[in-house]
């Protein structure tokens, strides 16, 4: 099956700098690969995915990239703001498959 | 239009007992997933219904665990003979037909076994 690894576990950064982080899948047949944001005792809520036809979509802030030759995928969010602290989670399903695989997570911290 | 609705939003039981743990899909959303978050933990799938196949059960830890979902709609998961290795959050997401349709979830149950 599918196996979704992500880095770095926890992440601080300064008010205003970027924050990168990185996911590797297994599975060559994975297609989809979103992209969860968790608050503090909060429900998972998507904040972008990305499809294998692409190598990137950016939406504002936020943008993720595809390697789908080396699997890997990476979530990119420039000028942070406080309020992107939280937990990222990335994730890859695709055709056939009956739900995402999901990484470990990454606690996000941005210091004002 | 709602989103997915779980209940309760909290459960404190006691081990051995067994708990029943509610899933409100978004109408029109034929394909229903439970996942289970462990502290600190990432998202560990458990099952998956999709419209009146047969759920896949292939993530259910253990046969303490079944879940049903009558109608097309409401789910249900049960956890029997519940044991303190079983606290977690447990999530339920649903999506328009395909696992790789959005899925969103709900505010998920939190289970406390004593």
């Amino acid at each position: 099956g599918e196996n979704v690894e992500q880095h770095p576990s926890t992440l601080s950064v300064q008010e205003g700098d970027s924050a990168v982080i990185k996911c590797t899948y297994s599975d060559s047949a994975s297609n989809y690969f979103p992209w969860y944001k968790q608050e503090l005792g909060k429900r998972p809520q998507l904040i972008i995915d990305i499809r294998s036809n692409v190598g990137e979509k950016k939406d504002q802030r936020i943008a993720v990239t595809l390697n789908k030759t080396a699997k890997h995928f990476s979530l990119h969010i420039t000028e942070t703001q406080p309020e992107d602290s939280a937990v990222y989670f990335c994730a890859a399903s695709g055709t056939g498959a009956n739900n995402l695989f999901f990484g470990t997570g990454t606690r996000l911290t941005v210091i004002p | 239009g709602a989103g997915v609705s779980q209940s309760p939003s909290n459960k404190v039981t006691e081990k051995g007992k067994d708990v029943e743990l509610r899933c409100d899909p978004i109408s029109g959303h034929t394909a229903l997933y439970w996942y289970r978050q462990s502290l600190g933990q990432g998202l560990e799938f458990l099952i998956y219904f999709q419209g009146n196949s047969a759920p896949d059960k292939s993530g259910l830890p253990s046969d303490r665990f079944s879940a049903e979902r009558t109608g097309g709609s409401v789910s249900t998961l049960t956890i029997q003979r519940t044991q303190q290795e079983d606290s977690a959050v447990y999530l339920c997401a649903s999506s328009s037909t395909l696992a790789t349709d959005t899925q969103y979830f709900g505010p998920g149950t939190r289970l406390t076994v004593l």
